[in-house]
């Protein structure tokens, strides 16, 4: 079944520590995202790529960074710039450029603070 | 971004259908409307989604009001498994501005057996 698979599904992250978060893709989508949950809130947006090497920030891109070497993959890395990164973070894809086509995603990693 | 306003929460019962309400006054005409939901822990999933006709699909229907300042999203015969919470969001073409959905906080339904 083609899906977008997150991993892993708790993170915990000391200190000064930078850790990141998996997202592979089966979907053949062009787009992929990353959103930040905080609890009781809704999803804003981390960063997003179209295309292969190419990225763009979101909305609350600050301590956060991105690669989309391969179509599949758009992993997300938490830095230690990020002072509040305890949060449910979510992985997205689409097909690129077609507002009538849906966001899929993943189930989502949960990042706490040790 | 246009934004949308959706009531922080609604029950039902069990079996019963459902209309959870979504206002969007200051859509533009290249917005489609998306509806997602939520359950615990889990990510979003799409549920349906339209731009200006009524939209039927197995899993809900999505009625668009003709000035398309509102719709509502029909749950036909709600089932425990209904239980999440429901995000109406408009999605801009790309070519006219950022391709991503805006998120607000949504509909909590309840449903009650």
């Amino acid at each position: 079944d083609g899906g977008i698979t997150q991993s892993p599904k708790y993170l915990f992250r000391k200190e000064g520590q930078n850790v990141t978060l998996s997202c592979e893709q089966n979907l053949n989508h062009d787009a992929m995202y990353w959103y930040r949950q905080d609890p009781g809130q809704g999803l804003r947006l981390i960063y997003y790529s179209q295309i292969v090497n190419d990225f763009q920030k979101g909305d609350i891109a600050e301590g956060y960074s991105v690669s989309r070497e391969k179509k599949e993959s758009f992993p997300l890395t938490v830095t230690s710039a990020q002072k509040n990164p305890t949060a449910f973070y979510l992985c997205a894809s689409s097909i690129w450029g077609y507002s009538n086509q849906p966001q899929h995603f993943g189930d989502g990693t949960r990042l706490s603070i040790l | 971004d246009a934004k949308t306003t959706q009531p922080n929460s609604m029950e039902s019962n069990e079996e019963e259908p459902v209309h959870l309400p979504c206002n969007h006054s200051t859509i533009s005409g290249t917005d489609y409307i998306h509806w997602y939901r939520q359950l615990p822990s889990q990510g979003p999933e799409y549920v349906i989604h339209g731009l200006t006709s009524n939209v039927n699909n197995r899993m809900a229907s999505l009625a668009i009001a003709e000035d398309r300042k509102s719709s509502t999203l029909i749950l036909h015969r709600a089932t425990l498994r209904d239980a999440a919470v429901y995000y109406c969001i408009l999605r801009r073409d790309s070519n006219f501005g950022n391709e991503k959905l805006t998120f607000g906080t949504g509909t909590r339904l309840t449903i009650i057996p």
